[in-house]
């Protein structure tokens, strides 16, 4: 599969807990997003990277949101002392450089449960 | 910022007959609106998109319409099959900008 994936697929954990997960894009995408979908809703913006740099942070993305791509490939989410509230889908998504750079492909999510 | 709207929120037609979903969106900066097809636990793909400098965009039984004046945008499906059943999401954006804006959604339910 040459599509964007995440790992994990499913992440349960305890309240207060920190987690991290992983996205690797489509290998020839320089661009790579982070989106929550909660139930019933549309996936919400988080923060944006071309290649390392992280241009864009939501204010939806408190101080216990953490998201890197040190070397511009795969990029990590962490969330620090979950909260009840922070249960959602998390998808990643990627899009080349070009013409076609407002195009983005998601992969499958990480569906994060807190206890 | 952007906001959008969608509606309906559900829609439930029969097998063979048009669907059609609106969606108004705030930022007349937008010029790039992409739908996405979201079935049940997984990925949101993308099954249409339509920029600013044209005003219908047709791909087999999916047609797009936009009208920039309005600031609406609405996606048809027609002949719609069981397998069209899943969760449409629009959206906008704009060339050079990265944030995209989804609606909240369409849960389309094509009845056999």
């Amino acid at each position: 599969d040459t599509g964007v994936s995440q790992d994990p697929r499913h992440k349960i954990t305890k309240r207060g807990q920190n987690v991290t997960f992983r996205c690797d894009p489509i290998s020839e995408h320089n661009r790579l997003y982070w989106y929550r979908q909660t139930l019933g809703q549309g996936p919400e913006f988080l923060t944006y990277f071309q290649n390392e740099a992280q241009l864009e942070k939501s204010r939806l993305l408190s101080d216990r949101f953490s998201a890197e791509r040190p070397k511009g490939s795969f990029s990590t989410l962490e969330i620090q002392r979950t909260e009840q509230g922070d249960s959602a889908m998390y998808l990643c998504a990627s899009s080349p450089e070009g013409q076609s750079q407002e195009t983005q492909y998601f992969g499958p999510g990480t569906r994060l449960l807190v206890l | 910022g952007e906001n959008v709207e969608q509606h309906p929120s559900t829609l439930s037609v029969q097998e063979g007959d048009s669907a059609v979903i609106k969606c108004t969106y705030s930022d007349s900066a937008s010029n790039y609106f992409p739908w996405y097809k979201q079935e049940l636990g997984k990925r949101p793909q993308l099954i249409i998109d339509i920029r600013s400098n044209v005003g219908e965009k047709k791909d087999q039984r999916i047609a797009v319409t936009l009208n920039k004046t309005a600031k609406h945008f609405s996606l048809h499906i027609t002949e719609t099959q069981p397998e069209d059943s899943a969760v449409y999401f629009c959206a906008a954006t704009s060339w050079g900008y990265q944030k995209v804006t989804f609606g909240t959604g369409t849960k389309l339910q094509v009845i056999p």
